[in-house]
Parts: C-alpha cells; sequence; structure tokens
C-alpha cells in the first residue's frame, strides 16, 4: 500500500464546468503523477510534479492544469470540462528507492462529462 | 508507432495452460522494465520487475532481451485468477515511464 487515495471517486459533470480532482498522499512522496486511461490509447501521462510548487507538463496536458502547494496533496483540474476529458484518472507516486524506481497508482477516479 | 507496443489479445485459455506475452520498445536509451496486472475497474499493480538475466515469480517468468527490444511474460499453469490485463512499463534513465495498452487475458474453467 503506497498510501495514495483520490478524491472524487466518481463525478458526472456538465460540459463546461471545472473540476478538480485531487491526490493525496501519507508518504512524502516528491514524485507524483496523473494518468489517464482510455480505451486504444493506454495510460496517458497529464502533468507530474517532482517537488512542492514544481511541476511540468506531460504527453497531453493540453485542457488540464495542476497545482501541489503540499507535499502529499497533487490537484488536477480541468478547467472547463470537455466530453473529451470523461475518463479514468489515475494518480500515482514513484518510489525513489524501489528497484527501478516502480510507480504505484492510486484507485483512480472515473469521471463522466455530460 | 507507439513506444511500447503490446499483442492486445485477447487471449482466452483453458485453465492450466501456459501463455506468453511478448511487448516491444524502441527506445534503446530504456532502462527498466515491468510487468503490471491490471484487473477491471482497477488500478494498475507491479507485477513485477524484469531483469536482463530473467527472473521468476512463482508460476510467472520475465525476459528481456535488449538487443531485440522485447520483453515478455510466462505464465505456467494458469488459473481462473489470472484472467486479467497485463501492462508492460518501460522506464528511462530520466525516470520517464511508458506504458503498452495492455494485453487482455482469459482463463476459462
Amino acid at each position: 500500500d503506497a498510501g495514495i487515495t483520490q478524491s472524487p471517486r466518481h463525478k458526472v459533470t456538465e460540459t463546461g464546468t471545472p473540476v478538480t480532482l485531487r491526490c493525496h498522499q501519507t508518504e512524502n512522496h516528491r514524485y507524483m503523477y496523473w494518468y489517464r486511461q482510455d480505451p486504444g490509447h493506454g495510460l496517458r501521462l497529464i502533468h507530474y510534479s517532482y517537488g512542492v510548487k514544481d511541476t511540468d507538463k506531460g504527453e497531453v496536458s493540453d485542457g488540464y492544469s495542476v497545482s501541489r502547494s503540499k507535499t502529499e496533496d497533487f490537484l488536477l483540474t480541468l478547467e472547463s470540462a470537455t466530453s473529451s476529458q470523461t475518463s479514468v484518472y489515475f494518480c500515482a507516486i514513484r518510489l525513489p528507492l524501489s528497484p527501478g524506481n516502480t510507480i504505484y497508482f492510486g484507485e483512480g477516479s472515473w469521471l463522466t462529462v455530460v | 508507432r507507439k513506444e511500447v507496443e503490446q499483442d492486445p489479445g485477447p487471449f482466452n485459455v483453458p485453465e492450466g495452460a501456459t501463455v506468453a506475452f511478448n511487448c516491444t520498445y524502441s527506445n534503446s536509451a530504456s532502462q527498466s522494465f515491468f510487468w503490471y496486472r491490471q484487473d477491471c475497474r482497477k488500478e494498475p499493480k507491479l507485477l513485477m520487475s524484469v531483469y536482463s538475466s530473467g527472473n521468476e515469480d512463482g508460476r510467472f517468468t520475465a525476459q528481456l532481451n535488449r538487443a531485440s527490444q522485447y520483453i515478455s511474460l510466462l505464465i505456467r499453469d494458469s488459473k481462473l485468477s489470472d484472467s486479467a490485463t497485463y501492462l508492460c512499463v518501460v522506464n528511462t534513465n530520466a525516470g520517464k515511464s511508458t506504458f503498452g495498452d495492455g494485453t487482455t487475458l482469459t482463463v476459462k474453467p
């Protein structure tokens, strides 16, 4: 158990509304990630963070922003949700001392934009 | 072309069968390799790391061929509980992780 919790776990929202997903970790890991997973595309990196207030874009960052004001929380915001952002979102942390720096995932947040 | 490619399957096998999955990667700078297992509507979970010398964990054997840039996962004596999607993951030395789309396995009685 890597001590990761995501909230909300399920959300239905309307097109054009802002949405924030929260990832919380309890073990002070430096690296945190947001992925989305869609059929035919697998897991794709949206944004990642390598420390408080240190974030960078992944391969599918358009339409998303992130913030990390505390080590334990990494927030993903959809500024104006679109139907193409309907997906399952996974937060992940990287364990620096594990062999090969393996990634561990939270349980996922299922988002539906109608 | 995707950086990490897997046969999506599905693989449908009877209990007790041996099944093998392959994964190819295009980035020759890749440093570490893993297999993850993902159950339906769950998060991916680390199954095992893959080492150049090959490694085994019970009924599971992973192999890496750096020259040909592929990794494999062999499951012996398949169980119903092995039914899942298996993801190949490749890390570069910069810490970037690239995931394959996964191979779906269904083990039938």
